[in-house]
């Protein structure tokens, strides 16, 4: 078993839809990451939450909603969604959120596409 | 700004070969890290190796090894021994001491290693 779970690893949604994302760590760490992986463009951070207090939020749309209910499971809330929000979204977990050495432990994705 | 950039789109080396990724990196702050992660296709972001940057040598991990030039502001990535297993897109990434951990990442180097 991986230490970051991501569900669904696929998400094929219309515009209209309203949709979530979940990711759960078993590593015991204190900070989760949402990241955005689109093609030919660098991975973009989202959202940052340390200790389930949302600590950095990069000027992401409002179709775009996270949510922290604990230090283990971090989510993401899709509604009317655009086509040009298709892309990996990449959850990562840390136990070092305020220094430089702590390494970031990626799940697998959840490759969404909007149709 | 932090920025990091990596020029080269795709590489191609037989196995058992030695191979170099380019990174550079601009930064105005004193204290950084640098970090190379390794994405295989199903979509893991994997750490591989972490360079400080008051690090007085470079990093080493098994067959990776960072060569961190501090004036030149660059951090290449050195795989020894190249494996077929080693075909996967890399990225480079850096942090800042600013606040919560938050990577930026390079467009990455996609490196397809040939029988």
């Amino acid at each position: 078993e991986t230490g970051v779970t991501q569900t669904p690893r696929h998400l094929v949604m219309g515009m209209t839809n309203k949709k979530s994302l979940k990711c759960e760590q078993h590593l015991g760490h204190n900070a989760m990451y949402w990241y955005k992986q689109s093609a030919k463009k660098p991975l973009e951070l989202m959202f940052v939450y340390s200790l389930e207090e949302r600590v950095e939020n990069n000027s992401v749309p409002s179709r775009f909603s996270p949510e922290c209910p604990n230090s283990s499971h971090l989510f993401l809330h899709l509604h009317t969604l655009q086509p040009e929000d298709s892309a990996l979204y990449l959850c990562a977990s840390s136990q070092d959120p305020d220094g430089l050495t702590g390494e970031l432990f990626f799940g697998e994705g959840s490759r969404l596409t909007v149709l | 700004a932090q920025k990091i950039t990596q020029t080269q789109p795709g590489m191609f080396v037989q196995e058992k070969e030695a191979v170099t990724l380019d990174c550079t990196y601009d930064t105005s702050d004193p204290s950084y890290g640098l970090f190379w992660y390794k994405q295989p296709s199903s979509g893991e972001m994997i750490f591989l190796i972490y360079q400080g940057s008051y690090d007085q040598q470079n990093a080493t991990e098994g067959r990776y090894s960072l060569n961190f030039q501090k004036a030149r502001k660059s951090a290449n990535l050195v795989i020894s021994a190249s494996q077929l297993g080693d075909s996967a897109m890399y990225f480079c990434a850096m942090s800042s001491i600013q606040g919560a951990q938050k990577l930026v990442f390079g467009q990455g180097t996609r490196l397809t290693i040939n029988p």
